[in-house]
């Protein structure tokens, strides 16, 4: 079955560094990959997708992800973090190749930015 | 296009009633799916409806349920409601029709309130 762990519930970096939010996943077939990204009393806001057309993947507000199916992993990475990147980011992977409308999240990682 | 729409916004409930969510798709959208959001259990696939036909369903009690209509427009409805069902319950819409997995665009929640 598959399942997606994110390592570190709370991440804390200063304003300008690097962000480094963790997920692995476990599929035994080829995945299609997710995060979002949570503010307060929001719904999920869509931050990018993987769909196996490439390993590095660029989405909104300067976030991408790399693909690595050796390290069964989809870290999630922006080079200087901004205050209001502040908010819970949830990895998440689409059960079999098919479209069965079903999305498993991690637990969610909250990212907390300093001035 | 306007996006997902959800009412009411918060909900507050006794033990033992009934409620009933709403969710307004994405316009041409025509999957909806629902997910529960708690602290303890995170994000959890309540079930997904496709073409007014309940296509996937996750694990949870059959006091949950829901319907779609033939504008996509769908509704949840929780029945002889308990304390843990206190949760943000979020829809999200997506084509649907494809074979490959659609991004998933969420609505703000419903906040419900079980006292």
């Amino acid at each position: 079955a598959q399942s997606v762990t994110q390592l570190g519930s709370h991440v804390s970096v200063s304003e300008g560094a690097l962000v480094l939010l963790r997920c692995n996943y476990s599929s035994s077939v080829p995945p299609y990959l997710f995060w979002y990204v949570q503010y307060p009393n929001q719904g999920l806001q869509l931050l990018l997708k993987y769909t196996s057309a490439a390993t590095l993947v660029k989405g909104i507000n300067g976030f991408e992800a790399e693909f690595k199916k050796s390290e069964t992993s989809f870290h999630l990475t922006k080079p200087s973090a901004h205050m209001s990147d502040a908010a819970e980011y949830f990895c998440a992977v689409s059960p079999g190749s098919g479209n069965t409308g079903k999305l498993i999240f991690g637990q969610g990682t909250t990212l907390q930015v300093k001035p | 296009k306007a996006g997902v729409t959800q009412t009411p916004r918060y909900l507050i409930k006794t033990r033992g009633q009934q409620v009933t969510l709403s969710c307004s798709p994405i316009s041409g959208h025509r999957s909806v799916s629902w997910y529960q959001q708690t602290p303890g259990q995170g994000l959890q696939f309540l079930f997904e409806y496709f073409s007014e036909t309940q296509r996937n369903k996750g694990n949870f009690p059959g006091r949950f349920s829901g319907r779609q209509f033939s504008n996509s427009r769908s509704e949840m409805n929780v029945s002889t409601l308990e304390l843990g069902d206190s949760a943000l319950y979020l829809c999200a819409s997506s084509e649907g029709t494809s074979l490959k997995v659609d991004t998933q665009y969420f609505g703000p929640g419903t906040r419900l309130t079980v006292l």
